[in-house]
């Protein structure tokens, strides 16, 4: 089965600040990667997939954007951040049946 | 569009049945899944069922479908602390072949 990483665990940034943060799979190729993000307490909203390298789709208009430049890497990105920007990050990789499995998160916090 | 709905908390006493119950829209629907947030952690496939199936029983885990009313239960069999997390019910969005609608999660808490 495949393995999802993120990285940081928790970053906190000021308002204006540029972003990154990076996903990696492991245990398959070719995957469908997912970039969700969680506001406390609430459910997931899905910011961006890829099905393929340079591939991106975005769902929700906003400040954020993401690429794939390799197979297995996904990455979320930043110019600016806002204050609405923080929230705890999830990065998916999509399986055989389409499951996805999930990264253990990017909690963000943006002062 | 596709829409997956599901109640927000449930409070159940520690060895008794939790049942989580979820509604989608999508009629298409080929896949869906149930999946466990842990405090601060992300989230954990626990179990999926295609939808030409009615019934899957995974331990303590059963997984009922109706598709007909568009309904989707999880069931846990002697509720245990260890058991307290948010619940996400989670379809296939049959339109895209790569997007998976999620609910809002229910939290489960049990009290002793």
């Amino acid at each position: 089965s495949q393995t999802i990483h993120q990285w940081p665990a928790t970053l906190v940034q000021p308002v204006g600040s540029p972003l990154s943060l990076e996903c990696t799979v492991e245990g398959t190729s070719n995957p469908n990667l997912y970039w969700y993000r969680q506001a406390a307490g609430r459910g997931l909203q899905l910011l961006f997939y890829s099905v393929g390298i340079g591939q991106i789709s975005s769902e929700v208009p906003q400040n954020l954007s993401a690429s794939r430049p390799q197979d297995r890497q996904f990455i979320l990105s930043s110019k600016k951040l806002l204050l609405s920007d923080s929230g705890f990050y999830l990065c998916a990789g999509g399986g055989v049946t389409d499951t996805q499995y999930f990264g253990p998160g990017t909690r963000l916090t943006v002062l | 569009g596709e829409d997956v709905e599901q109640s927000l908390f449930l409070s159940v006493r520690e060895g008794d049945s939790s049942v989580i119950n979820c509604t989608y829209t999508d009629s298409s629907s080929t896949y869906l899944y149930w999946y466990k947030q842990e405090p601060g952690a992300g989230l954990q496939l626990l179990t999926y069922i295609f939808s030409n199936m009615d019934m899957k029983q995974d331990q303590r885990l059963t997984v009922l479908l109706n598709k007909k009313d568009k309904h989707l239960s999880l069931r846990i069999a002697d509720t245990q602390t260890g058991d307290s997390a948010i619940y996400f019910c989670a379809e296939r969005d049959y339109s895209s072949a790569s997007k998976i609608i999620f609910g809002s999660g229910t939290r489960l808490s049990i009290r002793p």
